[in-house]
């Protein structure tokens, strides 16, 4: 059971506009940065939105974030077969003094 | 570049102790937080430990407080992660993680490396 809870799957078709949602509570996303990992098959996790809506250099601006109270969400617009991934969300949690991971999103673009 | 090159993954019976390696390079090591981050066969991201930049604190998940011990080294741009009692839910993919900043809870894991795999089975 992850403390950031996301859900296992989500799914679109090319062009479309997925959104993926990752919900915690006051001790992690209520009070500290979001963050957005996606995980191509076999590969290590790539960083793709930091400080809940920021982009690093590099990653296109189809993806966005946004962050509300306790909850935040990921997402994906004109979706591309390349996008099929893992999505996990991240937050530093104060009462564990450790970072929480939601379980993780496959998307998958049929 | 910043490169991050993990090594000391195996097999390993449970009870028994494994040494994991982080070679760090293309950055300032010593000012960066550093974790450890893991993903067993099939499932998702889950954070192990951490250690802040400039000489500060660690850290741990509840699920190995008392039997994994991080360290770094600066002189070699080296993070370690030592594991000890192991169990067969410790089965993961290993992964070393820089963070944005000196302090563990501000900075995302913005480089990550490959990964080492550890096996506790009989």
């Amino acid at each position: 059971q992850s403390v950031l809870t996301q859900p296992p799957s989500a799914s679109g078709t090319p062009g479309q506009r997925v959104t993926i949602s990752c919900s915690g509570s006051s001790s992690n996303i209520g009070n500290n940065y979001l963050y957005w990992y996606q995980q191509l098959p076999g590969t290590a996790p790539k960083l793709l939105i930091y400080r809940n809506n920021h982009r690093p250099s590099g990653v296109p601006d189809r993806f966005s974030g946004s962050k509300s109270g306790t909850s935040a969400s990921l997402a994906i617009s004109g979706l591309r077969s390349e996008d099929e991934a893992g999505y996990y969300c991240a937050a530093w949690d104060d009462s564990l003094s450790g970072w929480v991971f939601g379980g993780g999103t496959k998307l998958t673009v049929l | 570049e910043v490169l991050l090159v993990e090594s000391g993954g195996g097999l390993v019976q449970p009870g028994g102790s494994l040494r994991l390696s982080c070679a760090a390079s293309g950055f300032t090591f010593s000012s960066y937080a550093m974790s450890w981050v893991r993903q067993a066969p099939g499932k998702g991201l889950e954070w192990v430990s951490g250690f802040s930049g400039s000489g500060g604190r660690t850290y741990y998940a509840d699920s190995v407080k008392g039997r994994f011990t991080i360290s770094r080294d600066d002189s070699k741009n080296t993070l370690y992660l030592q594991m000890n009692s192991l169990r067969a839910e410790d089965t993961a993919v290993y992964f070393c993680a820089k963070g944005g900043d000196a302090y563990i809870k501000r900075g995302e894991f913005d480089y990550w490396g490959q990964g080492t795999l550890v096996s506790v089975s009989s």
